[in-house]
């Protein structure tokens, strides 16, 4: 199983909502990723984890909660989001250790979140 | 700082072959990468440099050049799927985790 799975594919939510985005992998992975992506530009990184600790988070405003429950799982919950936060959030893992394939990423499909 | 830099759109003819470049300064190296990325998609990998030289992958090559800050993507044979975002990144330093520093990326446009 090489995949990363991220629920749900499309979000539209409002501005007082509560929801979160989940991610998923079974490759043995212990570091995970969030990253957000507008149209027609790079993702941008919002947090890692390294073996279910937070190790970076990219000053991302607070109404975004990432969550690593275990080493398979990432959520990132949401609330009282604004309009400019609709993107492509993008979740990822990479392998631990050193070698030639040390850090590449694996992404998952996206959710596309709308906030009205 | 960090700063990566691409062209922003590329166009090119089926069967031809597009060089796609990349120049990096970055605080620290421990790779470089490629990526494609087709419209509403998730990155997909293509290619990681860590030495200098050339590595070469069925119809895409990369080289790197680490004293010149330099990084090609070459495609041959271009197929009309070949239309996407090429993503060049790098990862500032070794560790545990892979923060990768992402450039705007290059839309190739592929015609018949």
């Amino acid at each position: 199983d090489t995949e990363v799975t991220q629920t749900p594919k499309h979000l539209v939510m409002g501005m007082t909502n509560k929801k979160s985005l989940k991610c998923e992998q079974h490759m043995g992975h212990r570091a995970m990723y969030w990253y957000k992506q507008k149209a027609k530009k790079p993702p941008e990184l919002m947090f890692v984890y390294s073996y279910e600790k937070l190790s970076i988070n990219e000053s991302v405003p607070s109404r975004f909660s990432p969550e690593c429950p275990n080493s398979s799982l990432l959520n990132l919950h949401l609330h009282a989001l604004q309009p400019e936060d609709s993107a492509l959030y993008l979740c990822a893992s990479s392998p631990q250790g050193t070698g030639r394939n040390t850090g590449e990423l694996f992404f998952g499909e996206g959710s596309r979140l709308t906030v009205l | 700082g960090q700063n990566i830099d691409q062209p922003t759109e590329m166009t090119a003819t089926e069967g031809a072959i597009v060089q796609i470049n990349c120049t990096y300064q970055t605080s620290g190296f421990n790779g470089l990468f490629w990526y494609q990325q087709h419209a509403g998609e998730a990155p997909t990998f293509l290619s990681y440099n860590v030495l200098d030289g050339l590595e070469e992958k069925g119809r895409f090559s990369s080289f790197l050049s680490r004293s010149k800050g330099y990084s090609y993507l070459l495609l041959k044979e271009l197929q009309m799927k070949d239309s996407a975002s090429y993503l060049c990144a790098v990862s500032p330093f070794s560790g545990g985790y892979n923060k990768l520093i992402f450039g705007a990326g290059t839309r190739l446009a592929v015609h018949p």
